[in-house]
């Protein structure tokens, strides 16, 4: 069984558009995260939810929204699609209340903005 | 604040040898830190964690890491490369805030027969 999965893994889309992308995790994880990996392979937190709730947002613009509809799920929904969005985004999940915090990673999507 | 310093965006070993690489930390508060493996167009694999308990820390795919304070150093060892160990490695510290990890740049491990 997959761990931690995402939808869906190549992702290309035109300027201007809205897209989402899902993630999903298994593991009964309390805390769930998005990070983003750009083109020279450089991983950055975007955001972080536990049990529902936001913890952190690194400078990242608001036409990137996290939605959590439970605790297995967290959604990334991007509007006004830009060409520097284009990177690979990475979902992941930890056990933090009473965990050892090492995070498992989704296998990413990549997403293309053209 | 937390930070990571990976030396050396590429390491090439031969088939057999040593494999070393080298990551250097900053940290305010006991840090908790990791080396990750990245496949090509793969996830992220945790390879192995520090977390306060022992400083020599064995992981995954005969892989292993020495937490030196003094140094601030987690530098990831194996004793012989292997051809599937060609991959890209990340350490990374655990933020301060403890919400999030910090990732260095990354080292591109090359393995050649």
């Amino acid at each position: 069984d997959t761990a931690v999965s995402q939808t869906p893994k190549y992702l290309v889309t035109q300027m201007g558009n809205d897209k989402s992308i899902k993630c999903e995790q298994n593991l009964g994880h309390d805390t769930m995260y998005w990070y983003k990996q750009d083109s020279k392979k450089f991983l950055k937190i975007m955001f972080s939810y536990n049990n529902k709730e936001l913890i952190i947002n690194e400078t990242v613009p608001n036409r990137f929204s996290p939605k959590s509809p439970d605790k297995a799920h967290l959604n990334l929904h991007i509007n006004s699609l830009e060409l520097g969005d284009s990177a690979v985004y990475f979902c992941a999940s930890s056990q933090d209340t009473g965990g050892t915090y090492e995070q498992y990673f989704g296998p990413g999507t990549r997403l293309t903005v053209t | 604040a937390q930070s990571v310093t990976q030396l050396g965006s590429h390491v090439s070993v031969s088939e057999g040898a040593l494999v070393l690489l080298r990551c250097n930390y900053s940290s305010s508060v006991p840090p908790y830190l990791f080396w990750y493996v990245q496949y090509p167009n793969q996830g992220l694999q945790l390879l192995l964690k520090y977390t306060s308990a022992a400083t020599l820390v064995k992981g995954i795919n005969g892989f292993e890491a020495e937490f030196k304070k003094s140094e601030t150093s987690f530098h990831l060892t194996k004793p012989s490369a292997h051809m599937s160990d060609a991959a890209e490695y990340f350490c990374a510290v655990r933020n301060q805030a403890g919400t999030a990890l910090i990732f260095g740049k990354g080292t591109t491990l090359s393995v050649s027969s």
